[in-house]
């Protein structure tokens, strides 16, 4: 059974960094062709598409986003953590975590965490 | 504003086949596989399409996929008031190596 669950601050404020963590069950990050996704969603917003992370360790990131993001990978935890640095009000969203798994070359992001809600405020 | 475009909204009555578009600019759906989410209120999205048109398990044959040049299409027949969330349209931009989604259609059973 796959399983994704994204952990971190509920609030955090203007400037200040926020670190999110998926902690996932179900499947490896070591198997080829597997990897994780962070997407969030403002209210009332469209889904955004923020980074992923590979088997073999690859990532990618938003362009728009590319210089706050980092995303990394701890094997030994079956967790994956998305760094996002000074936050500004409009970063508040429901982040979630996704599994992802290329067919073809194409990244199906199949298992979805719950989401988290975080809120960007003095 | 996204890449993929959607129409905000489509409607239908119960029983009926409603489509929903997403159309790409310049060649990210020509180059690329399109999928497709579903997301019902308040939750998290679910695959609903990938590979441009084939379901995973679990998911019934009312929910179909296409594609054609520069556009992709999710068709739902047989609608159901349980049908009523947001769909996305999604890919992999290989020139960015990055991923998009579209910004969404709302579907009401009337």
């Amino acid at each position: 059974q796959v399983t994704l669950r994204e952990s971190g601050p509920a609030l955090v404020k203007p400037t200040q960094t926020l670190t999110l963590t998926c902690t996932f069950s179900g499947f490896s990050l070591s198997t080829t062709e597997m990897c994780v996704s962070w997407i969030r969603q403002p209210p009332g917003k469209a889904l955004e598409w923020l980074a992923r992370i590979d088997w073999d360790d690859d990532k990618y990131y938003s362009t728009s986003l590319k210089t706050r993001l980092t995303i990394s990978k701890d094997m030994s935890k079956n967790q994956v953590v998305l760094t996002l640095t000074n936050l500004d009000p409009v970063d508040t969203a429901t982040y979630y975590c996704a599994r992802t798994r290329l067919h073809l070359g194409d990244p199906q992001l199949d298992y979805w965490g719950q989401g988290t809600l975080v809120t960007v405020s003095s | 504003q996204s890449v993929l475009t959607q129409p905000p909204s489509v409607s239908a009555a119960p029983g009926q086949k409603v489509t929903i578009s997403c159309s790409g600019s310049s060649s990210i759906i020509v180059n690329n596989y399109v999928s497709w989410y579903q997301q019902l209120p308040g939750t998290a999205p679910k695959l609903l399409i990938y590979d441009n048109n084939k379901r995973p398990s679990g998911i019934p044959d009312r929910f179909s996929g296409s594609k054609s040049g520069t556009s992709a299409t999710l068709g739902i027949t047989g609608l159901q008031t349980g049908d009523e969330a947001d769909y996305y349209c999604g890919t992999w931009d290989s020139s960015l190596s990055a991923g998009v989604f579209g910004g969404g259609t709302k579907l009401t059973v009337l």
